[in-house]
């Protein structure tokens, strides 16, 4: 069974980059066709998907936020991370990783976390 | 605003059946069968409950059950439980440039 597990800071200065890692368990993340994924939930909205990795290092990012977004994977350790440059209140949110792996839908999600842009 | 239009709020009883739209364009759910709907309680992550519009993951209940009709998605939620009150968020894919969107989520009420 797949797992996904987030970390990362709990609060950011405005201005400066938030870094998040996604550590994945139960499952290589080399593994052919996975999709890896960010996706974030400001308090009390919706859902927001921020960007994506292919297994093949292929990357996709939401045209609102591309400027600012950049997605990498680390096989070595089993990780994927996301660093979003130039933070402001408006992201402050719950940040999940997750990931498609047999469907064309995010079927595997981590519990989420929380980062709070506040001075 | 969020790039797939639902209802804020949907309520129904137990036992009873509502249904959740999800409308789009033909940019997003009118020209791809790649819906998927997510159930979220609170303080929890989302779960997936539909996939490619009309499929269901193994675990998932036969009372969720996914359509679309040109540029809007539903889902339906049928014999009504108390377990089934939460949010509930639709996705579709819209093409390489903008690729994954979601709704901006429905609260389900069971009176």
């Amino acid at each position: 069974q797949l797992q996904l597990q987030e970390s990362g800071p709990g609060l950011v200065k405005p201005s400066e980059t938030l870094s998040l890692t996604c550590t994945v368990s139960g499952g290589s993340i080399s593994s052919s066709s996975y999709y890896w994924g960010w996706i974030r939930q400001p308090p009390g909205k919706g859902l927001e998907w921020i960007g994506s990795i292919y297994y093949s290092g292929s990357t996709y990012y939401n045209p609102s936020l591309k400027s600012r977004v950049t997605i990498s994977v680390d096989t070595s350790k089993n990780q994927f991370s996301l660093k979003l440059s130039s933070v402001t209140a408006a992201d402050t949110a719950v940040y999940y990783c997750a990931t498609m792996t047999t469907v064309i839908a995010f079927d595997y999600w981590g519990q989420g976390t929380l980062v709070t842009v506040s001075s | 605003q969020s790039a797939l239009t639902q209802p804020a709020s949907v309520s129904g009883s137990p036992g009873q059946s509502i249904t959740i739209s999800c409308t789009g364009t033909s940019s997003d759910v009118g020209s791809y069968n790649l819906v998927s709907w997510y159930q979220q309680h609170p303080g929890k992550a989302p779960k997936l409950m539909i996939y490619e519009g009309s499929k269901r993951p193994s675990g998932v209940s036969n009372r969720f059950s996914g359509s679309k009709s040109g540029n809007t998605a539903s889902l339906t939620i049928s014999g009504l439980q108390a377990e089934d009150e939460a949010d509930y968020y639709c996705c579709s894919y819209a093409g390489s440039s903008t690729v994954w969107v979601f709704g901006g989520g429905t609260k389900l009420t069971v009176l």
